[in-house]
């Protein structure tokens, strides 16, 4: 079965400082790969998603993750944090190609703090 | 127009009552998704249904039963509510034949009391 580790529960950024927020998978083909952002009472908005092609992908909200196969991991990055970026992120993958009704596997999530 | 809708946002009840929440999709997707959220803030996945067929039915409690009435509807029930059911519960929706993202409702706050 597939599995997905976000080894940071907590992570405080400063403002205007970068961010990246490691992910990584375990499944034994590629997965389908996302991250999705939760705001503090709000559902699940996605960030970006990669399903195959350019290793480097761009999503909304000025964030960027890159897909590293032989890392399995799926990092997700931004240049400079604003204070609106606080929120959880979180990690998934999806083992289907081509769609299937599988559900998303979710990492434990990773709680960003933007500090002044 | 909201793509995947839930209500009630809030329900707080007592225990040993049964209680429904519902979702609607207006994406089209032929698969639907109930997610809970627990207190740690860790999603998983409960059921998938497929064009009105249960495809997954994780380990659940048996009091927990999904409903679809047709492809945009996926309604929860649940049966003789335990104070460990409190959670956030997510519907969400996807597209089966095509690589694409699932998408999420805002989630019913489920609070027993």
């Amino acid at each position: 079965a597939q599995s997905v580790t976000q080894p940071d529960i907590h992570i405080t950024v400063s403002e205007g400082a970068s961010l990246e927020l490691r992910c990584n998978y375990s499944y034994g083909a590629t997965p389908y790969l996302f991250w999705y952002v939760q705001s503090p009472g709000q559902g699940l908005q996605l960030l970006l998603k990669y399903f195959s092609g350019d290793t480097l992908v761009q999503g909304i909200k000025g964030f960027e993750a890159e897909f590293k196969r032989s890392q399995s991991s799926f990092n997700l990055r931004k240049p400079s944090v604003h204070w609106s970026d606080a929120a959880e992120y979180f990690c998934a993958v999806v083992p289907y190609s081509g769609g299937g009704a599988d559900g998303l596997t979710f990492g434990k999530g990773t709680h960003l703090i933007i500090q002044p | 127009d909201t793509a995947v809708s839930q209500t009630p946002k809030y329900l707080v009840t007592q225990m040993g009552n049964d209680k429904s929440i519902k979702c609607e999709q207006n994406l089209g997707h032929d698969t639907m998704y109930w997610y809970k959220q627990d207190s740690k803030k860790f999603l998983k996945i409960m059921f998938s249904y497929n064009n009105k067929e249960l495809i997954i039915n994780e380990t659940v409690p048996n009091r927990f039963s999904p409903k679809s009435p047709d492809k945009a509807h996926l309604n929860l029930h649940i049966n003789s509510l335990e104070l460990g059911d409190s959670a956030v519960y997510f519907c969400a929706s996807s597209q089966s034949d095509r690589a694409t993202e699932a998408f999420f409702g805002q989630g019913t706050r489920l609070t027993v009391v």
